[in-house]
């Protein structure tokens, strides 16, 4: 059974730096074709695709948050970390993480299959 | 990064209806469509994968269709259940963008 949860800082305040840990069980991430990422939600408004990061270490962000994000794991823990500096209140979201994999027998096709219940971050002084 | 546009933003159905979403790719993206549910106050929930394909446990009045540019989700036999707010997301690049979202309200 697969389940991911994230924790961290309910409120930080503008210019801050948040650090966001997604803990995972039921998986790992030194699996072949496993990946973990990152999305957020405004209230009210879309998802957004944050980053993601693979078995092996590889790394993608979303260019238009590129030079703010970090993401890194912890494989023996578990773990998934999010950094996001320069915080401001446009970034008051609801952030996610998620089980990326190859959901199909022939392996082209990935999706988010499994997702954190998400933790809502305020972004106010 | 590639754009998801979903029309519409917001339909009202009654239970029994059949209901149509579309999403739209602003370039080719192959069958790399994932489409998600989500209910208030929860996370979104895989339905269907490469564009038409029914993730495990989902329930067959939901159906994908559609390549290259155009998808669309239906919903048959709409249940008190399936009203949520339903995202489209290509994998085809990164970054794996979303749509805006189309809310599926009662009427």
């Amino acid at each position: 059974q697969i389940t991911l949860k994230e924790s961290g800082p309910t409120l930080v305040k503008p210019t801050q730096t948040l650090t966001l840990t997604c803990t995972f069980s039921g998986f790992s991430l030194s699996t072949t074709e496993v990946g973990v990422g990152w999305i957020r939600q405004p209230p009210g408004k879309a998802l957004e695709w944050l980053a993601l990061i693979y078995w092996d270490d590889d790394k993608r962000y979303s260019p238009s948050l590129n030079s703010r994000l970090t993401i890194t794991k912890d494989t023996s823990k578990n773990q998934v970390v999010l950094t996001m500096t320069n915080m401001d209140p446009v970034d008051t979201a609801t952030y996610y993480c998620a089980h990326s994999s190859r959901v199909d027998v022939s392996g082209y096709y990935r999706a988010f299959d499994y997702w954190g219940q998400g933790t809502l971050v305020t972004v106010s002084s | 990064d590639i754009q998801m546009t979903q029309s519409p933003s917001s339909l009202s159905a009654s239970l029994g209806d059949r209901v149509t979403i579309s999403c739209r790719a602003s370039q080719t993206i192959n069958t790399y469509l994932n489409w998600y549910q989500q209910k208030p106050g929860k996370a979104p929930n895989l339905l269907i994968y490469a564009a038409s394909t029914l993730q495990s446990g989902v329930p067959s009045r939901f159906s994908g269709s559609g390549s290259g540019t155009d998808f669309t989700l239906t919903i048959t036999n709409l249940q008190p259940e399936d009203f949520a707010t339903f995202y489209c997301q290509h994998t085809y690049s990164f970054p794996g963008t979303f749509g805006q979202g189309t809310k599926v309200e009662i009427k």
